[in-house]
């Protein structure tokens, strides 16, 4: 079983469409959580962490179930800007090491 | 405000050849890592370091050595190129059990 795993999409949605993204991870010793984006040809960027008490940054927002060892990501009102690839991101306890999900390609269509 | 910065940007080797790329951070991040990214496969750590003068292997170590002399850079060498080398490269940096900062890249061609 791959340590952190997403879905590969692609996930093609019309502006304005609300989106989700899943992903699970195997180690239950994780303690933080982050989504990346990363555009074509570009390198990784933080696009935001992710608590436990599920957290908002304007039109995403970011839940955590570490019992179900699932993280998702949600995109209200999509916009075309927001086609990317999107990591799930793990880092175990004790770790510096960051374990990386393959990603989710999202395209937003006009 | 540089962040990451990672020289050169695109490199064509032929086969046994050797280069090093250069990562320069000006973060002042303790911890600092080498990742290449092929097609289908996602982000895989080659090497990283923990503080000046440590390394460590990373996921997919084999054909390549690291150096962290000085706290800010973090090199990375091939001895001998591999076409299975053809990738490419990032690096990043960070603060112990925080998200990272990566480079803008190198895409390498190893003919």
């Amino acid at each position: 079983r791959k340590e952190v795993e997403q879905d590969p999409g692609p996930f093609n949605v019309p502006e304005g469409a609300t989106v989700a993204f899943n992903c699970t991870y195997s180690n239950s010793a994780s303690q933080s959580f982050f989504w990346y984006r990363q555009d074509c040809r570009k390198e990784p960027k933080l696009l935001m962490s992710v608590y436990s008490s599920g957290n908002e940054d304007g039109r995403f927002t970011a839940q955590l179930n570490r019992a179900s060892q699932y993280i998702s990501l949600l995109i209200r009102d999509s916009k075309l800007s927001d086609s990317a690839t999107y990591l799930c991101v793990c880092l175990g306890a004790g770790s510096y090491q960051l374990t990386f999900g393959k990603g989710t390609k999202l395209s937003v269509i006009p | 405000n540089a962040g990451v910065t990672q020289t050169p940007k695109f490199r064509v080797l032929k086969t046994g050849q050797s280069m090093t790329l250069l990562c320069a951070q000006d973060m002042n991040h303790e911890y600092m890592y080498w990742y290449r990214q092929d097609p289908g496969m996602g982000l895989r750590l080659i090497h990283y370091s923990v503080g000046e003068g440590t390394t460590a292997k990373g996921e997919v170590p084999d054909g390549y050595n690291v150096s962290r002399l000085k706290k800010q850079n973090f090199l990375l060498g091939l001895e001998s190129a591999a076409p299975s080398q053809t990738s490419v490269y990032f690096c990043a940096s960070s603060f112990g059990g925080q998200p990272q900062h990566f480079g803008d890249g190198t895409r390498l061609s190893i003919l």
